[in-house]
């Protein structure tokens, strides 16, 4: 069965650069979640999209933004990038309401930042 | 204030033994969901097990089963016959369904579960 599919798993970056991060959810699966987790933390929700559209706002820094495209892959934009958003970011699709097996996640992006 | 609760920042347990992972949740909602995730040390984040608010039984996935007690507000998971593969990080969450959110998922802080052979 195809899963959430991220992209790409571990990504490099220095200080003040940009990231962008990719999630391919699983078809007909109409919401997109994106999670934050530091080291030894648990996940921290920052962002979702219900078709397209920003449904709902966490703990997400002005620095970072993110969309839902029309075939409904979603990116993760993350500028001026500091040494504390290194962190594992988990993409997560679903459709609300459906109860059982509503979220799944992809295997993560593991951002380093140096 | 805390959401869901798991007190067990580690645990230690016997290869073959069963093993509870606590967790309790506060809520007013009375629509809501429970879930667990394993997490290994390779990071993914895999789904266990599902407890709906309504379930009137309690969920079982092989050998994970949930101990749902709704008036205590706790939904243990129970792994029988654990395994050396069942090492790994397991987070409690929950979803409510209220108005103004989008069913995002509240966490626990984990709990460790190491199996020793």
């Amino acid at each position: 069965a195809a899963g959430v599919i991220q992209s790409p798993r571990h990504l490099i970056k220095e200080k003040r650069e940009t990231a962008t991060l990719k999630c391919y959810p699983i078809p007909r699966h109409d919401t997109v979640y994106w999670y934050q987790q530091g080291p030894g933390q648990d996940p921290q929700f920052l962002i979702s999209f219900y078709e397209k559209m920003q449904s709902d706002k966490g703990s997400i820094p002005d620095r970072f933004s993110a969309q839902q495209f029309s075939d409904y892959h979603s990116e993760l934009n993350m500028s001026s990038l500091e040494l504390g958003d290194s962190a594992l970011y988990f993409c997560a699709s679903g459709s609300p309401g459906q109860g059982i097996y509503g979220y799944t996640f992809g295997s993560g992006t593991r951002l380093t930042v140096v | 204030a805390q959401k869901i609760t798991q007190t067990q920042p580690g645990m230690f347990v016997q290869e073959k033994e069963a093993v509870t992972l606590d967790c309790t949740y506060d809520t007013s909602d009375p629509s809501y969901g429970l879930f667990w995730y394993k997490q290994p040390s390779s990071g993914e984040m895999i789904f266990l097990i599902y407890q709906g608010s309504y379930d009137q039984q309690n969920a079982t996935e092989g050998r994970y089963s949930l101990n749902f007690q709704k008036a205590r507000k706790s939904a243990n998971l129970v792994i029988s016959a654990s395994q050396l593969g069942d090492s790994a990080m397991y987070f409690c969450a929950m979803r409510e369904v209220p108005m103004d959110s989008n069913y995002q998922l509240i966490w626990g802080a984990g709990t460790k579960l190491i199996i020793k052979p």
